[in-house]
């Protein structure tokens, strides 16, 4: 039993160029959820999903772009990576009661 | 979306020592939860805990939803238990984290 996997776990990639990150859950959650943890700070919603092809925008959304054409799967896209989105990325799911689990994160650095 | 904040920032505890951490949030949420940070960055779920008390161990947390608050206890500390702590609030379907407690258990 897998739970919640990221792909991949570490990512380095240059200043414009599309790079996207993967996650997958075993365990058929409604809801998944994007984040991002920078140096000093909490998580950050980026994204979520309650459904499959049911998206929304989180708190900082800008840049990124995700979709949902699975229950299972949830990827992120960065069209065209700037030096700001060097972070890591955290996907969460969650079902009812809405209680969120983590998957690993994705060390994401953009040169 | 609601603030919330975590105190306090840092804590450095002697092994066996107790503490007590703090997340107020500013408006009503449909549930709260706290996480563990380990230092290999991994998030692990502690207590999900929208109101009421529970206990987990050397482990228990209050939420007291009326009074916008909840609070982590931490008993007969552990080395194992450095890391940051971090509470997160759900509003309708967002969940906003607090900066966290970064925390720090001496042998």
């Amino acid at each position: 039993d897998a739970g919640i996997t990221q792909s991949p776990r570490y990512k380095i990639t240059e200043t414009g160029r599309q790079v996207t990150l993967m996650c997958h859950q075993t365990w058929s959650h409604s809801y998944m959820f994007w984040y991002r943890q920078d140096l000093g700070h909490g998580l950050r919603l980026i994204y979520y999903s309650a459904a499959a092809d049911i998206t929304d925008k989180g708190e900082v959304p800008d840049g990124y772009v995700v979709s949902r054409s699975k229950t299972e799967n949830f990827p992120l896209t960065l069209e065209s990576a700037t030096r700001s989105q060097t972070s890591v990325y955290f996907c969460a799911s969650s079902g009812h009661p809405y209680e969120q689990y983590f998957g690993p994160g994705t060390r994401l650095t953009v040169t | 979306g609601i603030q919330v904040e975590q105190s306090p920032p840092d804590l450095i505890l002697q092994e066996g020592a107790n503490s007590t951490l703090r997340c107020n949030f500013s408006d009503s949420v449909n549930n709260l939860q706290w996480f563990h940070q380990n230092p290999w960055g991994q998030l692990i779920n502690l207590f999900y805990i929208p109101s009421g008390t529970k206990q987990n161990g050397r482990l228990s947390a209050t939420t007291v939803a009326t009074e916008r608050y909840s609070l982590l206890y931490i008993s007969s500390s552990q080395t194992t238990d450095s890391g940051v702590y971090f509470c997160a609030a759900r509003n309708f379907n967002k969940f906003y984290f607090g900066s966290g407690t970064k925390l720090n258990v001496k042998p």
